[in-house]
């Protein structure tokens, strides 16, 4: 089945800097949504982005598809982006949306 | 107006209980899934009914089982809890099924 790769694995940042978050994809895709699952446990969809870019306050979103790839921008990071970022994919013909491990993002005041 | 809702958002049980979790949408989606999040933060897919039909099954024990009484409800039944099933269960919903899904809150069911 398809895997998603998502890096890195665990991201610190001081409140104010900005980061990149990254998905990969090993086949090719009909559906990509970024979620930020917050410290009390809800999953927030940020984007659905199958392609192109997308942009939502401080949180921006691009999609290459023909190279298998996701990004996720967050700056000016508050306290409140901390939580886990998650990339999550259906491939073509399938139903099913896997999941990456996800990015635990920290942000110190 | 909460759009995709479950309860209980807790359920602490037995080993060997059978407890059912629910799930509503008011979205009029016509794919609703239930996922598993496992205590590393893991999630995946267990199932998912379009149009009152089951579409995906996972390699889930038959412990469990989705019941869909109509469009805009997937309920979860497990039967003979096991300690292995403590997880956050989530339900989803979308229209069609490459759109976009909505999770709800989710359930934390710890199996003692």
């Amino acid at each position: 089945g398809i895997q998603v790769e998502q890096s890195p694995p665990d991201l610190i940042l001081q409140e104010g800097a900005n980061s990149t978050l990254r998905c990969n994809f090993s086949d090719s895709v009909n559906n990509l949504q970024w979620f930020h699952q917050n410290p009390w446990g809800q999953l927030i969809n940020l984007f659905y982005i199958p392609s192109g870019t997308k942009q939502n306050g401080r949180l921006s979103a691009t999609t290459v598809a023909t190279e298998r790839y996701s990004l996720l921008y967050i700056s000016s990071s508050q306290t409140t982006d901390s939580g886990v970022y998650f990339c999550a994919v259906k491939p073509h013909g399938n139903n099913d949306m896997r999941f990456g491990a996800g990015t635990r993002l920290t942000v110190k005041p | 107006d909460t759009a995709v809702s479950q309860t209980p958002k807790y359920l602490v049980t037995q080993m060997g209980n059978d407890k059912s979790i629910k799930c509503e949408q008011n979205l009029g989606h016509d794919t609703m899934y239930w996922y598993k999040q496992d205590s590393k933060k893991f999630l995946k897919i267990m199932f998912s009914y379009n149009n009152k039909e089951l579409i995906i099954n996972e390699t889930v024990p038959n412990r469990f089982s989705p019941k869909s009484p109509d469009k805009a409800h997937l309920n979860l039944h497990i039967n003979s809890l096991e300690l292995g099933d403590s997880a956050v269960y989530f339900c989803a919903s979308s229209q069609a099924r490459m759109a976009e899904a909505f999770f709800g809150q989710g359930t934390r069911l710890t199996v003692v």
